[in-house]
């Protein structure tokens, strides 16, 4: 089957601690985002990649890095900068610009101790 | 600069009414416009996308929207609710340009009464 999967679904942090989150897409898709989701909002974007070896800050980058050595991964670190980081992260991938939709991950609830 | 205003955060139904969703949208170009749909700690799916071929679009789930220019909107309907549709539905445009950005809506909680 092909899809977006992301890892783990649920991850504890400690304050003071990086954390990373896994994003794997197997449909061969050239861009690749990460979002983040508070209750009751929307997604706002944290990063995103339209190549491999290539990403850009998104509206919320603060507290976050992320690589993209591989077209298939695209994980997402959240650093001891990060002030409020207990969130909802949401992968997601597109062929690429122009429109196309995007295909998203299950997600991984993020809760900080 | 895109925007995207979904009218009511939230929108409750008795099972079998019809559902209406409201989505109001502002781009400098001609825009696609999508809803996605997301159940409670799930990733989003797809429900439909309007791409600027025709202005009537059906998706799954006997969802669909209607493009209208010149009321800049892209309302959601479905005839019937059922009790599987309960859940948060996301109103998403992008211009296409920048790299493929969506900007998303607030989002609007579909509740179904049985």
């Amino acid at each position: 089957d092909g899809g977006i999967t992301q890892s783990p679904k649920y991850l504890f942090r400690k304050e003071g601690q990086n954390v990373t989150l896994s994003c794997e897409q197997n449909l061969n898709h050239d861009a690749m985002y990460w979002y983040r989701q508070d209750p009751g909002q929307g997604l706002r974007l944290i990063y995103y990649s339209q190549i491999v070896n290539d990403f850009q800050k998104g509206d919320i980058a603060e507290g976050y890095s992320v690589s993209r050595e591989k077209k298939e991964s695209f994980p997402l670190t959240v650093t001891s900068a990060q002030k409020n980081p207990t969130a909802f992260y949401l992968c997601a991938s597109s062929i690429g610009a122009g429109g196309y939709e995007q295909f998203f991950g299950p997600g991984t609830r993020l809760t900080v101790l | 600069a895109q925007s995207v205003t979904q009218l009511d955060s939230h929108v409750s139904v008795s099972e079998g009414t019809p559902v209406l969703l409201r989505c109001n949208y502002s781009s400098s170009y001609s825009p696609s416009l999508f809803w996605y749909v997301q159940h409670p700690n799930k990733g989003l799916q797809l429900l439909l996308k309007y791409t600027s071929a025709a202005t009537l679009v059906k998706g799954i789930n006997g969802f669909e929207a209607e493009f209208k220019k010149s009321e800049t909107s892209f309302h959601l309907t479905k005839p019937s609710a059922h009790m599987s549709d309960a859940a948060e539905y996301f109103c998403v445009v992008s211009d296409g340009n920048a790299g493929n950005m969506l900007t998303f809506g607030g989002g609007t909680r579909l509740m179904v009464k049985p």
